[in-house]
C-alpha cells in the first residue's frame, strides 16, 4: 500500500520569505503521479502543482516548485515570495499510473505572518 | 463552465437516520470520486465511479455506505444509519477521462455532523 507522509503539522513563514514543506511517500511502483493541494479556510481543494515520476525535472508553477528526488522518494514544496494569500492547509498526494485514487498526506497547515 | 457542484454543503442529522450527499461533476466530466476528510487529518479515497459503474470501493466501508452515479443526474453517497463517527467533510472530484494522472478537481465538500 501506498504510504504518503508530511512530518510538519504546522508551519510558519513571514511574508515575502520561502519556505519548504515536506512530503515522503512509500511506494514500490516506478511510474506514478505526486500532487500538492492547497486547502484555504473555504475548504475548498485547490491543485497547487503536479508532478509526474517518470519526469526528472522539477515541475514549476510561478512562485511554487518542487524538488522531486525519486531515489529518496522525496516531494517537498517550495513557496518562494509568500504572500498572505498562502495561508492554508497543504497536502501531497500520490496517485499511481494505473489507478485514479489519490492518496494523500495528512497535511500542513501554513501560515503566512504580514 | 461551473465547477464541481455538491449539496448540501451542512447536513446535520441525529443518529440513525440516513444521509444523502450530491454530486455534479463538471461538464464533460464522466469520472467521480469520493474522499472523505475527519477533522484535522488528509482526505481519504472512498470510492472511484463511472457513468453507471462503480470502478473502485476499496475505501468505502462494506457496512451502510453505498455510491451511484446514474445515467442522468448527480453521483450520490448514501450513508444509512449515520453514527457520530460519520461525522467528517465529505469532497467529491471528478475528471474527464480515465487517463492515468489525470487532475481530480474537487467540489468545495458536504461537511456531514451526526449529532
Amino acid at each position: 500500500a501506498q504510504t504518503v507522509t508530511q512530518s510538519q503539522p504546522e508551519m510558519s513563514v513571514q511574508e515575502a520569505e520561502t519556505v519548504t514543506l515536506s512530503c515522503t511517500y512509500d511506494t514500490s511502483e516506478s511510474n506514478y503521479y505526486l500532487f500538492w493541494y492547497k486547502q484555504p479556510p473555504s475548504r475548498q481543494m485547490i491543485l497547487v502543482i503536479r508532478q509526474e515520476a517518470y519526469k526528472q525535472q522539477n515541475a514549476t508553477e510561478n512562485r511554487f516548485s518542487v524538488n522531486f528526488q525519486k531515489a529518496a522518494k522525496s516531494f517537498s514544496l517550495k513557496i518562494s515570495d509568500s504572500q498572505l494569500g498562502d495561508t492554508a492547509m497543504y497536502f501531497c498526494a500520490f496517485m499511481k499510473q494505473n489507478n485514479n485514487d489519490m492518496r494523500f498526506g495528512a497535511g500542513t497547515r501554513l501560515t503566512v505572518k504580514p | 463552465n461551473a465547477g464541481v457542484m455538491q449539496n448540501p454543503r451542512h447536513l446535520v442529522r441525529r443518529r440513525g437516520q440516513e444521509a444523502r450527499l450530491r454530486c455534479s461533476p463538471m461538464k464533460g466530466h464522466s469520472h467521480v470520486y469520493w474522499y472523505r476528510q475527519l477533522p484535522e487529518e488528509g482526505l481519504k479515497f472512498m470510492v472511484y465511479l463511472q457513468k453507471e459503474n462503480i470502478i473502485d470501493e476499496s475505501g468505502m466501508p462494506k457496512e451502510r455506505f453505498s455510491a451511484e452515479f446514474p445515467k442522468e443526474g448527480p453521483s450520490i453517497l448514501r450513508i444509512q444509519q449515520v453514527v457520530r463517527g460519520d461525522s467528517a467533510a465529505y469532497f467529491c472530484a471528478s475528471s474527464p477521462r480515465d487517463l492515468a494522472g489525470n487532475e481530480q478537481f474537487f467540489g468545495p465538500g458536504t461537511r456531514l455532523t451526526v449529532l
